[in-house]
C-alpha cells in the first residue's frame, strides 16, 4: 500500500529552466508534507516542508504547492542548476494517530539538470 | 558530532550471518528512524521510534528483523539469518520530536550499505 506516490523516476531539464517535480498521496490524515534531497552515498537532506493549513511555500529557488482537494503536492525550482542534480523524496506525516510523526517516503525522482 | 552517525559505513556479510548496525542520533532527539533503499527503490520505512511509546515494527519486513532503542540514545538494527534480498543502504534519521510544523525535519545519517553475498 503506498500511501506516497512519486509517479515520474526521473525528469531532465536543460539548465535555467523550471523543474516541476509532483507527488501524490492517498492518506487523508496527512497534513505535513516535506521535500528531501539525496546525493549518491549520501544521506538525505531537507529541503522544504509544508502544512496542510497552506498551499504555498517558498525559500529561494523551491516552492512547494499543496492541492489538497486533489492530494497532490508539486516542488518547482526555478531557475534549475546542475548541482541540483539528485534523487528528490517527498515525505508526509499526520500530526495525530497512532503513528504521530512517522515520516512516510515516496520512490524518488531522479532530476537531472543539463548545462 | 553534531548529525546522526551510522555505523559501520559498509558491510559485507554472508548469506546466513546475523548482522547489527548501529545508529547514533543527534542528542536530545526523541524520535528515530529506520528506513531502507534498495537499489533503484525509494525509501522504505522499517521503525519507527518515539520516547517513550511503543515502537512502530510495521514496516519491518520479517521476523528476522528487529530494532531496540534504549531511552533516546542509541538504536540498533539487528538482521538474523541475512537473505541476499536483504542487501540495501539502511539509513537511519532522528527528530528533536515529532515532526510537523513546529518540528520541521528529521536529520539522516549517511546510511550502512549492506551487502549479502
Amino acid at each position: 500500500d503506498q500511501q506516497v506516490k512519486q509517479n515520474s523516476p526521473s525528469l531532465s531539464v536543460q539548465e535555467g529552466r523550471i523543474s516541476i517535480l509532483n507527488c501524490d498521496y492517498t492518506n487523508s490524515m496527512f497534513d505535513y508534507f516535506l521535500w528531501y534531497k539525496k546525493y549518491p552515498a549520501e544521506g538525505p537532506t531537507f529541503l522544504i516542508s509544508i502544512s496542510s493549513i497552506k498551499d504555498k511555500n517558498e525559500d529561494g529557488r523551491f516552492t512547494v504547492f499543496l492541492n489538497k482537494s486533489a492530494k497532490h503536492l508539486s516542488l518547482h525550482i526555478v531557475p534549475s542548476q546542475p548541482g541540483d542534480s539528485a534523487v528528490y523524496f517527498c515525505a508526509a506525516s499526520a500530526q495525530g494517530g497512532t503513528s504521530y510523526g512517522k515520516l512516510t517516503f515516496g520512490q524518488g525522482t531522479i532530476l537531472t539538470v543539463h548545462p | 558530532g553534531a548529525g546522526v552517525s551510522q555505523s559501520p559505513s559498509n558491510k559485507v556479510t554472508e548469506k546466513g550471518k546475523d548482522v547489527e548496525l548501529r545508529c547514533d542520533p543527534i542528542s536530545g532527539h526523541t524520535a528515530l528512524y529506520w528506513y531502507r533503499q534498495r537499489l533503484g527503490q525509494g525509501l522504505e520505512f522499517l521503525i519507527y521510534f518515539q520516547g517513550n511509546s511503543a515502537p512502530d515494527k510495521s514496516g519491518l519486513p520479517s521476523d528476522r528483523f528487529s530494532a531496540e532503542r534504549t531511552g533516546e540514545s542509541v538504536s540498533t538494527l539487528t538482521i538474523q539469518r541475512t537473505q541476499q534480498e536483504d542487501s540495501a543502504v539502511y539509513l537511519c534519521a532522528s527528530s528533536y520530536d515529532r515532526v510537523g510544523p513546529m518540528n520541521t525535519e528529521a536529520f539522516f545519517g549517511q546510511g550502512t550499505r549492506l551487502t549479502v553475498v
